[in-house]
């Protein structure tokens, strides 16, 4: 089976920067994903990394580690509209399995 | 284009009821998916299909049932309604054809069962 990691919440100020850290274990692994969520809404994809490194989406990067089951979301110049919650995602074959996610929550 | 639409948006359902969840989409994609979100929780997949006629069973399928007559839709039913189906409903689906990993969502179904 499979199961993820991550923070259940993290706090920070409008324009500086935070890191979600996900953590996985699973019997198979083709890559690892993120989503966002408002309150309310449903999750958007935000990024996929199959290989290790960083990958870079606007102020959004994601970051994979294989060989340490790990990887993180980076979200630099944070907004108010950032507060939500983030899911990591792990791609084991067919289907997705979904961490609990973190949920991020950007004051003033 | 409307996406990945659901319905109903909400529903109050009396335990031991049966009902049927609608999803639609209108991307041409071979893949869909329903998940189950409790408060405060992450996704967890109940049903999919990875192409019409197909159908498979995730991670928490009892007591809900799913068929694939066509590519555009994609029903979940629960049989016999329990109180710890009370949950947030969502829809997915993703082309195969690019990435499993990008999935879209639709709006979700808020499901209460007394």
């Amino acid at each position: 089976g499979q199961s993820l990691e991550q923070p259940s919440e993290v706090t920070a100020v409008e324009g500086a920067i935070v890191q979600i850290n996900c953590t996985y274990q699973t019997s198979g692994f083709y890559g690892l994903s993120w989503y966002q969520q408002h309150d309310g809404g449903a999750p958007t994809f935000l990024s996929y990394n199959a290989l290790d490194g960083l990958e870079e989406t606007g102020r959004f990067s994601s970051f994979l580690s294989r060989s340490d089951s790990y990887g993180y979301l980076l979200l630099q110049e944070l907004q108010m509209k950032d507060s939500a919650s983030y899911f990591c995602a792990v791609n084991a074959g067919n289907m997705l399995t979904f961490g609990g996610g973190t949920r991020l929550m950007v004051k003033p | 284009t409307a996406g990945i639409t659901q319905a109903p948006t909400s529903q109050i359902l009396a335990a031991g009821r049966s009902m049927t969840l609608r999803c639609t989409q209108d991307m041409r994609h071979n893949a869909m998916y329903w998940y189950r979100q409790d408060l405060g929780l992450g996704l967890r997949l109940i049903h999919y299909s990875n192409t019409a006629g197909t159908t498979g069973k995730g991670e928490v399928p009892d007591g809900y049932s799913v068929s694939r007559a066509n590519t555009d839709d994609f029903p979940l039913t629960l049989a016999s309604a329990v109180p710890s189906q009370t949950s947030v409903y969502f829809c997915a689906s993703s082309d195969e054809g690019t990435s499993l990993n990008e999935q879209f969502f639709g709006p979700g179904t808020r499901l209460t069962v007394l």
